[in-house]
């Protein structure tokens, strides 16, 4: 499977400031999603990373808040704009990688754990 | 219905026993499903992924996979405290072009 690292780990912001998550692979991936996962709850995805293209976006997530960036196979960035308290969570990254049988599994990096205050 | 539920437990095991998980999906996410295990504060964890109808047997864990009813079943063998943590089950549309995630079932292995 492959590794996958994230910087920052943690972070405390304040209210309108913007962080920018970086997600690295080891290895060229054909997939990179960015999922939210409050306290206790499940994965909410908020978008699929393309490379050399514009992020598909899910409902209720728009570009202006969470733009993200996908420069090539290893590598992605997701930027929460103007934070709010509401935006604290713990932001997911995760590849989805081929298993050679042209199915997909999906491994997650360690995540970021957003503070805003 | 969403694509994929589960029953978000707390689902109580005494060491040793066996642990049943499971997961209902809808006709949107009948390709491929996956088991994830997380643990608090951790991200979760792949543990099982089954394609096929029937079983899948690693280790303690084996998946079920019933398309004819939808839905898919994990099973640990011989329960440790261990596996105390949330279970995810996980399912792709055939053009795998997202994850479709349940809210997950928090099992406990009382020692």
């Amino acid at each position: 499977s492959a590794v996958i690292s994230q910087k920052p780990s943690r972070d405390i912001c304040q209210r309108g400031t913007s962080l920018t998550i970086q997600c690295q692979v080891d290895s060229q991936v054909t997939m990179m999603f960015w999922y939210r996962q409050q306290p206790g709850q499940s994965l909410t995805l908020i978008a699929t990373a393309n490379q050399g293209s514009e992020a598909t976006y899910e409902s209720g997530f728009v570009i202006d808040k969470f733009p993200i960036s996908r420069p090539n196979l290893t590598f992605s960035t997701l930027t929460v704009s103007n934070m709010s308290p509401e935006d604290s969570s713990i932001y997911l990254c995760s590849v989805a990688s081929s298993t050679g049988t042209s199915l997909y599994e999906q491994y997650f990096g360690p995540g970021t754990r957003l503070t805003v205050t | 219905q969403k694509e994929v539920e589960q029953n978000s437990g707390p689902l109580s095991v005494p060491e040793g026993a066996i642990a049943s998980l499971n997961c209902t999906y809808s006709d949107r996410v009948s390709q491929s499903f996956f088991w994830y295990r997380q643990y608090s504060g951790k991200s979760p964890e792949l543990i099982m992924s089954i394609y096929s109808n029937g079983d899948k047997e690693d280790g303690r864990f084996t998946a079920q996979l019933n398309k004819a009813n939808q839905y898919v079943s994990l099973l640990i063998r011989d329960s440790q405290p261990s596996d105390s943590a949330t279970y995810l089950c996980a399912g792709v549309p055939y053009n795998f072009n997202k994850f479709y995630f349940g809210s997950g079932t928090k099992l406990n292995v009382k020692p």
